[in-house]
């Protein structure tokens, strides 16, 4: 049943570490999403991959890496993790509009990084 | 470019009142969409409204109604008999018709008193 789904939903790692979010939708979207919010829950776009192409990248550094193997899936690399990363990481997905689907972005529950 | 301004951080109702939410935006775009989504202490991100910039209807969806005064780029959420499940951060979102770029507003802290 689950339309979006991440792991992990909590990562606690050390500064300078590099780690893995992953990111799995099954509601056969063709676009997907990774946010980023922040302690005062500002909720900023950082990527957007639509057929494996990257259309949105913000002021994103560059240790920050989205991979695409395919359409359902959409993983976050981060290298040499930094304090200032620590945040609840969502991903989301979205139907090409005209397609007869609802176009909405749809989120999965988050994962929150801690970065020590 | 796409803006979306929350003006209220905090908002608090008694249960069973009514409350409204407000938003304004500022968009470059033609067509547009402007949502908006409730997130309770689960984190997860849940659609609650959604507006076609085109339509002049204002969506409704059972207890929840938004006035959309497109002239005025304003965007409110009108809860009526609010629950306390209501209890929630509200984000405003404005998004481009190809959905490829949303933008949030800062949230509202929206606290349901019994």
């Amino acid at each position: 049943d689950t339309a979006v789904s991440q792991t992990p939903k909590y990562l606690v790692t050390q500064m300078g570490n590099d780690k893995s979010i992953k990111c799995e939708q099954n509601l056969g979207h063709d676009t997907m999403y990774w946010y980023k919010q922040d302690s005062k829950k500002f909720l900023k776009i950082m990527f957007s991959y639509n057929n494996k192409e990257l259309i949105i990248n913000e002021t994103v550094p560059n240790r920050f890496s989205p991979k695409s193997p395919d359409k359902a899936h959409l993983n976050l690399h981060i290298n040499s993790l930094e304090l200032g990363d620590s945040a609840v990481y969502f991903c989301a997905s979205s139907p090409i509009p005209g397609q007869g689907r609802r176009e909405t972005q749809y989120f999965g529950p988050g994962t929150r990084l801690l970065v020590l | 470019a796409q803006t979306v301004t929350q003006s209220q951080p905090e908002m608090s109702v008694q249960e069973a009142e009514t409350v409204t939410l407000s938003c304004t935006y500022d968009t470059s775009e033609n067509n547009y969409y402007l949502f908006w989504y409730k997130q309770p202490p689960s984190r997860q991100m849940i659609l609650v409204i959604r507006q076609e910039a085109y339509k002049q209807q204002n969506a409704t969806e059972n207890r929840f109604s938004v006035n959309f005064q497109k002239a005025a780029k304003s965007f409110s959420l009108k809860i009526s008999d609010s629950q306390l499940g209501d209890t929630a951060m509200y984000f405003c979102a404005s998004s481009t018709y190809n959905n490829n770029d949303m933008r949030f507003g800062a949230g509202t802290r929206l606290t349901v008193k019994p």
